[in-house]
Order: C-alpha cells, then sequence, then structure tokens
C-alpha cells in the first residue's frame, strides 16, 4: 500500500515569495490533515478537511494561507506571501474518517520550508 | 480544551538500559492518548494507542505505557533500550472528530 506522499521535500524561498506544497493521502482515506511542524516544537493542525469540505481551520492564518483538495483526493497548501517565521515542516496526513476514534493518522515525510 | 505536556525535552540512555519518556495530560472527561514517533527524516508513526479499555498499552518495538488517570499521566516505557530507538517521541491527545494535539516532543538519545 502507498503512503502519503507530499512534494517537494525541500523548499528554500526568500521572504515575500509564494510556495505551494502537494499532498497525495493514502487512497480510500476521507480524511486530510496539514500540519506545521516548527524546529523544536510538536506539529501544530493548519486544517483538516473530510472529503473535499474543511472541517477545521481555525488555526490556519488565512490572510496568508491557503489550502484546497477539490476533488475529495489529493491537496495544495500554498503560502503566499511567505513570512520568515513560515520556515517548518509542513505536514501532511490522512485519515480513513475523522470521528472514528482511532487516532491514528498516517504521515507524509513532510515538506520543509526555509525562508529567508 | 484538552491538552499533553512532555515533561523532558531530551531523554539520553544507553544502550540495553530502561527507557521512560513522561507525558502528562489535562482533559475535562476521559482522553484517548497516543504516542507517535518521529524518525529522522522519516514521516510521523503510530507507535501505541489508549482509548479507555485496558490501562497499560503495548505497542509496536517493545514499547508500552500505562494510563493513570490519578496522576493524569501517559508515560512511555521500554526495558531495554535499542539504537534503533533514536528518535523523537510525541505525546498526542484526541480532541474531537479526529482532531490531534501533540505535545512538544521528547527527544531520545541512544548512547553505544
Amino acid at each position: 500500500e502507498a503512503g502519503v506522499a507530499q512534494s517537494p521535500r525541500y523548499k528554500i524561498i526568500e521572504k515575500r515569495q509564494s510556495v505551494a506544497f502537494w499532498c497525495n493521502p493514502i487512497s480510500g482515506h476521507a480524511t486530510l490533515y496539514w500540519y506545521q511542524q516548527i524546529l523544536g516544537q510538536g506539529p501544530k493542525l493548519l486544517i483538516q478537511f473530510q472529503n473535499n469540505g474543511v472541517v477545521d481551520d481555525s488555526q490556519l492564518p488565512k490572510d496568508r494561507f491557503s489550502a484546497e483538495r477539490l476533488k475529495g483526493v489529493d491537496s495544495t497548501l500554498k503560502i503566499q506571501p511567505a513570512k520568515l517565521e513560515d520556515s517548518a515542516v509542513y505536514l501532511c496526513a490522512s485519515s480513513v474518517i475523522a470521528g472514528v476514534n482511532t487516532g491514528e493518522l498516517f504521515f507524509g515525510e513532510g515538506s520543509r520550508l526555509t525562508v529567508l | 480544551a484538552q491538552s499533553v505536556t512532555q515533561l523532558d525535552s531530551h531523554v539520553s540512555v544507553s544502550e540495553g538500559t530502561p527507557v521512560l519518556l513522561r507525558c502528562n495530560y489535562s482533559s475535562s472527561y476521559s482522553p484517548s492518548l497516543f504516542w507517535y514517533v518521529q524518525h529522522p527524516n522519516k514521516g510521523l508513526q503510530l507507535l501505541l494507542k489508549y482509548t479507555s479499555a485496558a490501562t497499560l498499552v503495548k505497542g509496536i518495538n517493545g514499547f508500552e505505557a500505562e494510563f493513570k488517570k490519578s496522576e493524569t499521566s501517559f508515560h512511555l516505557t521500554k526495558p531495554s533500550a535499542h539504537m534503533s530507538d533514536a528518535a523523537e517521541y510525541f505525546c498526542v491527545v484526541y480532541s474531537s472528530y479526529g482532531k490531534l494535539t501533540f505535545g512538544q516532543g521528547t527527544i531520545l538519545t541512544v548512547h553505544p
């Protein structure tokens, strides 16, 4: 079974530039998550999708971050314009369905963003 | 709101000695708790989970954790550390509708 795929693995940009990250979840997984992991901290949820609808985006900085999952499969996270504090690893995860108390999310290897 | 606190940011042990990674939780009701592991340049992986069944939970690679309601703790242990256990470990609480809240992480170093 293929895992969660993310690209690019690494990205270096200058502040005020834009960047986009792509995620393809495990086939059949209805729920998709984007987490931000800043060095030395635990992952923080940015946005959660159930199929192509947003379940939780309360911690997404909507003035600069956007995410979509148009067909309920893969997803894109965009940052525009980037700030220095956006330097982090962006993790995508998927699970079969939210609300089922398994707690098991399947994570991709992450996309490491460095903003100079 | 539910949260977890990992009491040690770094733990260092010798190979073959016991491992103890400490986690305390805060919850207004009986929580679901998890431990995830992150090896360098790898994705996070579920190690074990507690969902109000047995209070002693066994996970992969010989790890186990005990849920203690009276102490609001969910410490992770392993009797004998292996070099391959070196990684970062996250204590996690299940909040609502599939949302996981992560602790700050504990980096485990294993010396030969």
